[in-house]
This record gives structure tokens, C-alpha cells and sequence, in this order.
């Protein structure tokens, strides 16, 4: 069974601040790792797809990077807003299972005004 | 475009009894996945649709767990007999491809079992 671990669990944060938040999967036989966002009583919404070592990417204030040599992806949110509160949720695929997505338990994130 | 389409939102049943869910994925996408979301934990994949085929079930429970998709278009899942453990909150989702592709999400079904 793999195991994906993303932290903190949850994060409280003042309207301005910058955060970030990790993700980490097994590195073998990886092939893409996914990110959605999760407001309460909407549906995930996909924020990036990455495959590429050091990889990075970015949508507006929300910026996304990738190792996969050692298994683990950050996501930065600059300038948190009211708006942003959302569970985030990442997702690896691995080779012979790509359409298979591994989620983790997500973080939390509330952003106070 | 039209998202993709989920219903009911919500469904409380007795243990034992059955229950379906429905999705109808956007249009043009040919793979399509139905999984599964307990309170407190990441979303499970159950089942993975490419057109009208099963790509991947290994992990749906088939003693009480069917799921179909007969013209590789819609597709409904079914829980018969429900027990306690199956509530949770049931995601369909679908993408052009696998892989690479991001994947457009319902809103999804929250099934409480009694």
C-alpha cells in the first residue's frame, strides 16, 4: 500500500500570509503528481498536474514544486485570501497505474480576515 | 462546457438496504472513476472506466459494489447490501486521458448509513 503523507493537517492563517504545505509519496516508479483544491460543498478542482523533476509550476498567487528523485512536492500560497480556505489535497500516479491517483489526507487550510 | 453531472447529493439509507449513484461525465471524455471519500481520509479510488471497459477495480468490494458504464458515456455505481462502513462521500470524476490529464470532478454523493 503507498503511502502518502501531506502536512500539516490543518493550518489557520491571517488574511496577507504566505504558506506553504507539503507533500510526500514514494519516489519508485512515479509519474505524475496531481494537486486539487476542496471548498466545502463544491467539488475538488485541479490546480496542477506535474511529472518533471524540479518542475514548477504557478496560477495566480498559488505556485507548485516537484522532486521526484526524493518524493515530495511543496505548494505556496502567497498572500493567503479569505477565499483560499479549502482542504488541499495532492494525488501521485505511478507507471502501469496512471490513471490510479493516490490521495492523501489533504491539509486544511482556514484564512482568517 | 457542462461539468460533470452527479446525483442524488445525498442519500440516507438502512444498513442492508441498496442504494445507486449516477454520473454523467463531460462530454468527450473517454476514462472515467468513481471514488470514494471517508470522513477524515484522502478520496479511494474504486473504479476506473476507459470508454465502456474496466481499467481498474482493484479495489472495489464486488461481494456489494457494482458499477457499470454500458455505452461508455454515463455510468451508475451500486451498493447492495449497504453496511455501516460505506458511508462516505461518493466522487465521479473524468479526464480527456489518464495520466497526465487533470481530472473534472462532481460534486458528489454523501451516502449516510443507518
Amino acid at each position: 500500500i503507498l503511502n502518502v503523507e501531506q502536512s500539516p493537517q490543518s493550518l489557520h492563517v491571517q488574511e496577507g500570509d504566505s504558506t506553504n504545505f507539503t507533500c510526500s509519496f514514494p519516489s519508485s516508479n512515479f509519474y505524475a503528481l496531481h494537486w486539487y483544491r476542496w471548498e466545502t460543498a463544491k467539488s475538488p478542482e485541479a490546480l496542477f498536474v506535474m511529472t518533471l523533476n524540479g518542475d514548477e509550476k504557478k496560477k495566480g498567487r498559488i505556485s507548485a514544486t516537484l522532486n521526484t528523485k526524493e518524493g515530495y512536492s511543496y505548494l505556496y500560497i502567497k498572500g493567503s485570501q479569505p477565499e483560499d480556505s479549502a482542504t488541499y489535497l495532492c494525488a501521485p500516479t505511478y507507471g502501469g497505474s496512471q490513471g490510479n491517483l493516490i490521495f492523501g489526507k489533504g491539509t486544511k487550510l482556514s484564512v482568517k480576515p | 462546457e457542462a461539468g460533470v453531472a452527479q446525483s442524488p447529493r445525498y442519500k440516507i439509507i438502512e444498513k442492508r438496504q441498496s442504494v445507486a449513484f449516477w454520473c454523467n461525465p463531460i462530454s468527450g471524455h473517454a476514462t472515467l472513476y468513481w471514488y470514494q471519500q471517508i470522513l477524515g481520509q484522502g478520496p479511494k479510488l474504486l473504479i476506473q472506466f476507459q470508454n465502456n471497459g474496466v481499467v481498474d477495480d482493484s479495489q472495489l468490494p464486488k461481494d456489494r459494489f457494482s458499477a457499470e458504464r454500458l455505452k461508455g458515456v454515463d455510468s451508475t455505481l451500486k451498493i447492495q447490501p449497504a453496511k455501516l462502513e460505506d458511508s462516505a462521500v461518493y466522487l465521479c470524476a473524468s479526464s480527456l486521458i489518464q495520466g497526465n490529464s487533470p481530472l473534472h470532478f462532481g460534486n458528489g454523493t454523501r451516502l449516510t448509513v443507518t
